[in-house]
């Protein structure tokens, strides 16, 4: 156990659905990120978090929406998905963004488009 | 643009050591992590190296060469539960993580 919780651990969605991924930190941190990773690529940041504000989203396409309501829970919300957006998603945290910190990870969701 | 190279995957015999060498060019160093991931489950963090040297903590150790933009992580005494993917991430000068793509580590018995 990380301190990181993410529901659902799988989900399979058609190109149509809409459905929201979800992340919870026990740790009191103040940064969170949601990441994709693909089988055999490097890990991908897609958003950050600070203090609830975002400071980064990296060319990520608008059928991936973020939010973060409070500083210990965030959202990933899926509309018209692609079948290549099929991967695992991964939620992390960090005290905050500009410290030599670890991340803290949680065991992911794993994303199926058909 | 910016660079993490790890292997892709190696193989150990329980009981033995390991290297796991990985490569970086980024704009700017806040350190470099080393992380553990079983299949199916999350990253775990192992090391941070931040100054040049060696870094122990128990049979995993972490090397870092700035100015060769060169770490390892190496693994001693080798157990079955070893097998995993071993990431290795650098913080640049913005304090983003960039990530190399993981080197899968075998171990047989």
């Amino acid at each position: 156990e990380t301190g990181v919780t993410q529901t659902p651990r799988h989900l399979v969605m058609g190109m149509t659905n809409k459905k929201s991924l979800k992340c919870e930190q026990h740790l009191g941190h103040n940064a969170m990120y949601w990441y994709k990773q693909s089988a055999k690529k490097p890990l991908e940041l897609m958003f950050v978090y600070s203090l609830e504000e975002r400071v980064e989203n990296n060319s990520v396409p608008s059928r991936f929406s973020p939010e973060c309501p409070n500083s210990s829970h965030l959202f990933l919300h899926l509309h018209t998905l692609q079948p290549e957006d099929s991967a695992l998603y991964l939620c992390a945290s960090s005290p905050g963004l500009g410290e030599p910190a670890e991340q803290y990870f949680g065991p992911g969701t794993r994303l199926t488009v058909t | 643009g910016q660079n993490i190279d790890q292997p892709t995957e190696m193989t150990a015999t329980e009981g033995a050591i390991v290297q796991i060498n990985c490569t970086y060019q980024t704009s700017g160093f806040n350190g470099l992590f080393w992380y553990q991931q079983h299949a199916g489950e999350a990253p775990t963090f192992l090391s941070y190296n931040v100054l040049d040297g060696l870094e122990e903590k128990g049979r995993f150790s972490s090397f870092l060469s700035r100015s060769k933009g060169y770490s390892y992580l190496l693994l001693k005494e080798l157990q079955m539960k070893d097998s995993a993917s071993y990431l290795c991430a650098v913080k640049d000068s913005n304090y983003q993580l960039i990530w190399g793509a993981g080197t899968k580590l075998i171990i047989k018995p």
